[in-house]
């Protein structure tokens, strides 16, 4: 069974369009956070949501907006595409907020903005 | 300025010899290192950390990393390497005063030749 989950593997799509990526761990962990991770392979995180509370948010620009129906779920939603936004997202989740708990990641989603 | 370095872009070892991925760190606070390994076209996976305790931590695979905190190093090392070993390598750190301050590094990419 897989652990952490995303969808779409890949999204291809025009400037200028609004588009979601959906994440779902199957962990029980409490902790699931979005990273961007560009072409030269820089990972940086983007938000963290603790049992649904938003807990980190990165300097991101506000056309991304993550969405946690309940612990197991993290969304991401991008309004306005632009072609810097093309790059690898990865979801990853954790057993709570604690520094000291690994993260176990999804396989990402590759999106690439035309 | 709090962050993690990762000297070395990419590190050739030929199969059977031991390998060495650098890795320095700055934190304000306690540091809680990681480190994860890449393979192409998925997620990040959990190798070792370090908390507190005995400074040589062992992992996955035959991985080993050595804390050491006059030289703020955690550098990941294994004895024989695979091909299989062959990947994208990332160090990270949290910071222990501070759950929300947390770092990768920009990524080793080691090569093993047979």
């Amino acid at each position: 069974d897989t652990a952490v989950s995303q969808t779409p593997k890949y999204l291809v799509t025009q400037m200028g369009n609004d588009k979601s990526i959906k994440c779902e761990q199957n962990l029980g962990h409490d902790t699931m956070y979005w990273y961007k991770q560009d072409s030269k392979k820089f990972l940086k995180i983007m938000f963290s949501y603790n049992n649904k509370e938003l807990i980190i948010n990165e300097t991101v620009p506000n056309r991304f907006s993550p969405k946690s129906p309940d612990k197991a779920h993290l969304n991401l939603h991008i309004n306005s595409l632009e072609l810097g936004d093309s790059a690898v997202y990865f979801c990853a989740s954790s057993r709570d907020r604690d520094s000291y708990n690994e993260q176990f990641f999804g396989p990402g989603t590759r999106l690439t903005v035309l | 300025a709090q962050s993690v370095a990762q000297p070395e872009d990419q590190v050739n070892v030929a199969e059977g010899n031991p390998l060495t991925v650098k890795c320095t760190y700055s934190v304000s606070g306690n540091p809680y290192l990681f480190w994860y390994v890449q393979y192409p076209n998925r997620g990040l996976q959990f190798l070792l950390k370090y908390i507190t305790g005995d400074n040589l931590v062992k992992g996955s695979y035959g991985f080993e990393a050595e804390f050491n905190k006059s030289q703020t190093s955690f550098h990941l090392k294994k004895p024989s390497a695979l091909v299989s070993d062959s990947a994208l390598y990332f160090c990270a750190v949290r910071d222990g005063a501070n759950f929300n301050k947390f770092y990768f590094g920009s990524g080793t990419k080691l090569n093993v030749k047979p």
